[in-house]
C-alpha cells in the first residue's frame, strides 16, 4: 500500500530534550515536505527536500533540522524543543514538487507537546 | 498582507445548497493551486487541483481560477453533511519547493 508514515504519533517531552520525528515513504517519491498546524492557522511549511541531499527551508524553519540521506526517508529534528514547538506536525510527499499531475500525499500527523 | 487567504468562516449551508469557498494570493507568479479536505484531527486530503484560467469541474465539486484577479474558489454543488469538514486553499509560487497554504475554512453543511 502507498503511504507516508511518521513516528511517533503522540509525544510528550520537556523543553531542551531532543527529539526526531521520522517520516517514511514507499511512493519513491523526489520530493519530500514537513509542516506544522496550529489552531486557525493553516499548514505552514517548516523544510522540504527536493531529492537526496537536497533540503530548503520553508516559511517556519526556526528551531528545527532536516536530513534526506536516503528517498524514502525524511526526519525532522527538534535539537532544543521549546513550548512554542507543540503543534501537530505532517510530513507530506509527491514525486516531484506539487504541481499539475503531481500530487502531494500526507502522511497522518504526529502530535507533539513541549511542556 | 497574508500570501494565500480564505474568506473567514465558519461557513453553514443546508443539505443541498451550493458551498462557495474563496482564496486570494499574493504571488503573481503562483501556478499551481490545490484545494484539500481536512476532516478534524486528520490529514489534509487533495480534492481538487487548477493550473489554467477558468473552470474545472470533478463531480459536486468546481474549481475556479482568475489569475488576472488573482483569485481562486471552490463550488461544492449539492452538498452534503459528509462535506462537513475544514478546507484548505494551498498555492506553489515560484519556488517550486513551496507550498502555501491559507488558514482554511470550516464548512457546515446541516441535514
Amino acid at each position: 500500500e502507498a503511504q507516508v508514515t511518521q513516528n511517533p504519533r503522540y509525544l510528550i517531552t520537556v523543553t531542551g530534550k531532543k527529539l526526531t520525528v521520522t517520516c517514511s515513504q514507499n511512493m519513491n517519491h523526489e520530493y519530500m515536505s514537513w509542516y506544522r498546524q496550529d489552531p486557525g492557522l493553516g499548514l505552514r511549511q517548516i523544510y522540504y527536500s527536493m531529492n537526496v541531499e537536497v533540503t530548503d527551508k520553508g516559511d517556519v524553519p526556526e528551531g528545527y533540522k532536516v536530513s534526506r540521506k536516503e528517498k524514502r526517508n525524511f526526519p525532522l529534528i527538534l535539537e532544543s524543543p521549546s513550548p512554542n514547538q507543540t503543534s501537530l506536525y505532517f510530513c507530506a510527499s509527491s514525486l516531484f514538487p506539487p504541481g499539475e499531475g503531481y500530487e502531494q500525499y500526507f502522511g497522518p500527523g504526529t502530535r507533539l507537546t513541549v511542556t | 498582507q497574508k500570501e494565500v487567504e480564505q474568506n473567514s468562516g465558519p461557513l453553514s449551508v443546508p443539505e443541498g445548497a451550493i458551498a462557495s469557498l474563496n482564496c486570494t494570493y499574493s504571488d503573481r507568479g503562483s501556478q499551481s493551486f490545490f484545494w484539500y479536505r481536512q476532516y478534524s484531527g486528520k490529514s489534509p486530503e487533495l480534492i481538487m487541483s487548477i493550473y489554467s484560467n477558468g473552470d474545472k469541474e470533478d463531480g459536486r465539486f468546481t474549481a475556479q481560477l482568475n489569475k488576472a484577479s488573482q483569485y481562486v474558489s471552490l463550488l461544492i454543488r449539492d452538498s452534503q453533511p459528509s462535506d462537513s469538514a475544514t478546507y484548505l486553499c494551498a498555492v506553489r509560487g515560484t519556488n517550486a519547493g513551496k507550498s502555501t497554504f491559507g488558514d482554511g475554512t470550516t464548512l457546515t453543511v446541516k441535514p
